[in-house]
């Protein structure tokens, strides 16, 4: 199994441009999840789909859209890039329930950088 | 609104010495589960030890163990016998019962030192 995989692993945009973060999990996961990592700043959630067909925004949504667009896939798009949209995104998956022990299995991360 | 903090930026540490690594968590809620991540410079976030509130003892997992303190809300990270492959950022995080999302704190780097 290759758990969870992302596209690209390194990404170079300028200020306006638009790109997609793909990313996919063979675990069957129902949920998954989009982070960004910031120096000092740990994770934060942009966008989290708790089963195929639904879409709930995270802490730092804004500049974002996602895509659920089957059970094992979940794209990240930037419409417009911004600098402060410079930062590593990591795509992660678990199974849902009412159990607090399920544990996100994360992708490898992009780094994205926007000039 | 939950939160956890991590208020070691960095740790350095003798190759084969203990660590303890600190993380605190703010929430009302009774249910909930505590993770630890490590994250080596590769990138990757690879998931260590989990802890339950309700779970009696503390977690262990190999060299890890978490050291649990839900009066005082806090749930340290202990590496026994640290190695060079140790180096790496470490992640405490909390999930609360019936919520989808891990809420993360800033991390603390640690560095072995041979």
């Amino acid at each position: 199994n290759a758990g969870v995989t992302q596209t690209p692993k390194f990404q170079v945009l300028k200020t306006g441009q638009s790109m997609t973060l793909q990313c996919a999990q063979d675990m069957n996961h129902n949920s998954m999840y989009w982070y960004r990592q910031d120096p000092g700043m740990g994770l934060r959630l942009i966008y989290y789909s708790a089963s195929e067909g639904t879409t709930d925004k995270g802490e730092v949504p804004n500049g974002y859209n996602v895509s659920r667009l089957n059970k094992r896939e979940f794209s990240l798009r930037l419409e417009s890039a911004a600098p402060s949209q410079t930062s590593v995104y990591f795509c992660a998956s678990s199974e849902v329930g009412a159990k607090t022990s399920y544990e996100q299995y994360f992708g490898p991360g992009t780094r994205l950088t926007v000039t | 609104a939950q939160k956890i903090t991590q208020t070691q930026p960095g740790m350095f540490v003798q190759e084969k010495e203990a660590v303890t690594l600190d993380c605190t968590y703010d929430t009302s809620d009774q249910s909930y589960g505590l993770f630890w991540y490590k994250q080596p410079s590769s990138g990757e976030m690879i998931f260590l030890i989990y802890q339950g509130s309700y779970d009696e003892q503390n977690a262990t997992e190999g060299r890890y163990s978490l050291n649990f303190q839900k009066a005082r809300k806090s749930a340290n990270l202990v590496i026994s016998a640290s190695q060079l492959g140790d180096s790496a950022m470490y992640f405490c995080a909390m999930r609360m019962k019936g919520a989808q999302k891990l809420v993360f704190g800033q991390g603390t780097r640690l560095t072995i030192n041979p």
